[in-house]
């Protein structure tokens, strides 16, 4: 299985702060990488497919980077409803992975 | 827009069989998506069961492939899992999505139901 991991686990920021969270594969995914938004007690939400494309109606501020094995979310001025937890899932390769989670609090 | 609502038992007892229902609406199953099982417990975190096209073509995860069975109904626009030889480990938060390989990958899920495992 390719193994997913995310950092950091967990991370305090303010309102307003430029916020980077990182994902890395265990093996090459060429961009077939998607992030997700959770909040508690919620279904994750669709951010990012395809490492970088956006999916309709999310925010402009969310952004999908990288390929191969390295990626990164950026969340670019983060706003009060954006305290969540974040998780990157590959589907390049089966089974489907998921990484363990980053969970943005605030500061 | 399509819209997926989870369905089934919400207590299992140990060795039974799980046996959920993911009903869609607002599309056609036989639309060009796969339609999915995901997991998540406190243990193990977010975990892919596993696919089915409207083929009837299946994916699992091999962790799980020996007691999973995901199935269609194409005149009722549902399908199903069903997880066998069910324990503790087993108790998690139970997600159907869709999945477009080359679209727009894990883009629609159900609001997710909850399996417990006990006697």
């Amino acid at each position: 299985d390719i193994q997913m991991t995310q950092s950091p686990s967990s991370l305090s920021a303010s309102v307003g702060d430029r916020v980077t969270i990182t994902c890395r594969a265990s093996q090459g995914l060429s961009d077939y990488l998607a992030w997700f938004q959770q909040k508690p007690g919620k279904a994750p939400k669709s951010l990012i497919y395809a490492a970088s494309r956006l999916q309709s109606g999310v925010p402009s501020r969310f952004s999908g980077s990288g390929s191969g094995t390295d990626f990164t979310l950026t969340i670019s001025s983060l706003q009060p409803e954006d305290f969540a937890t974040y998780y990157c899932q590959q589907y390049n390769n089966y089974p489907y992975t998921f990484g363990q989670g980053t969970k943005l609090e605030i500061k | 827009q399509v819209q997926l609502q989870e369905s089934g038992p919400g207590l299992v007892k140990p060795s039974g069989t799980l046996s959920l229902t993911c009903a869609v609406s607002g599309g056609s199953i036989s639309s060009t998506n796969w339609w999915t099982w995901v997991r998540q417990s406190p243990g193990k975190g977010l975990e892919w069961i596993g696919e089915i096209y409207h083929t009837g073509t299946t994916n699992y995860n091999p962790s799980l492939k020996s007691r999973v069975t995901i199935s269609i109904d194409k005149s009722k626009n549902q399908f199903f899992l069903d997880l066998s030889s069910m324990t503790a480990a087993d108790t998690a938060m139970y997600y159907c999505a869709t999945f477009r390989p080359t679209g727009e990958g894990f883009d629609i899920w159900g609001q997710g139901t909850t399996v417990t495992v006990s006697s």
